[in-house]
């Protein structure tokens, strides 16, 4: 079975800085994705980012950044110049190109922004 | 706008009193899926559903029911609520292959 795992229940940044978010995930296969969730105090899962493992190039969307190593199995988020908006909880999360479409989350974590 | 929409938003109930959360998507997605979330586990896939009439467990069904009679609405039904059911729940939906999982706002349901 698959699983994700994040390490780090909480982390903080000062405001303009950057943080980075660590992922794991442990699976046999070699077709999949994984992606990055936002939940902010208003609950909504918002999806920041996500990469296919086929793809060697990293995801960038605006600020945000993933450093995808496949044989490793690491995907770790990057959050460049830090916003008050990005305090929220982050879940890494996969997903198996095939069957049903099940996305395995990570336990998630709580990002502070310090102003 | 293209969204998927659950009601209620919260929901306190009592044990043993059958409930439904709703849920519903404007995109003509074929797959639905319910996820329950809870602090340091993540979010859990319950059931989901790749189309009309074809639902299927996932990873925490017991205690839970669906059922997909319409392509658009995919309810949640508690029997016989318990404690141990109290939990955020998140109703999601997409198209298949490449496309991202559109989620609702999500359900807040306390069972006492």
């Amino acid at each position: 079975a698959q699983t994700v795992t994040q390490s780090q229940p909480e982390m903080s940044v000062q405001e303009a800085e950057t943080v980075t978010l660590s992922c794991t995930y442990d699976t046999s296969e070699s077709d999949y994705y994984l992606f990055w969730y936002k939940q902010p105090p208003s609950r909504q899962m918002i999806l920041v980012i996500r990469q296919e493992a086929y793809k060697q190039q990293n995801a960038t969307e605006n600020r945000f950044s993933v450093n995808f190593q496949k044989a490793a199995k690491s995907f770790s988020l990057k959050i460049s110049d830090s916003q008050l908006g990005d305090a929220a909880m982050y879940f890494c999360a996969y997903r198996a190109n095939f069957g049903n479409e099940k996305l395995t989350f990570g336990t998630g974590t709580r990002l502070t922004i310090i102003p | 706008e293209a969204q998927v929409t659950q009601n209620p938003r919260y929901l306190i109930t009592v044990t043993g009193k059958k409930l439904t959360v709703t849920c519903s998507q404007n995109m003509n997605h074929e797959y639905m899926s319910w996820y329950r979330q809870d602090p340091g586990l993540g979010l859990r896939q319950i059931y989901y559903s790749m189309n009309v009439e074809v639902t299927d467990k996932g990873d925490v069904p017991e205690g839970y029911k669906v059922s997909r009679k319409e392509k658009r609405n995919f309810p949640l039904i508690l029997e016989s609520p318990s404690p141990n059911q109290t939990s955020l729940y998140f109703c999601a939906s997409s198209l298949f292959g490449d496309s991202p999982l559109h989620f609702g706002n999500g359900t807040r349901l306390t069972v006492t």
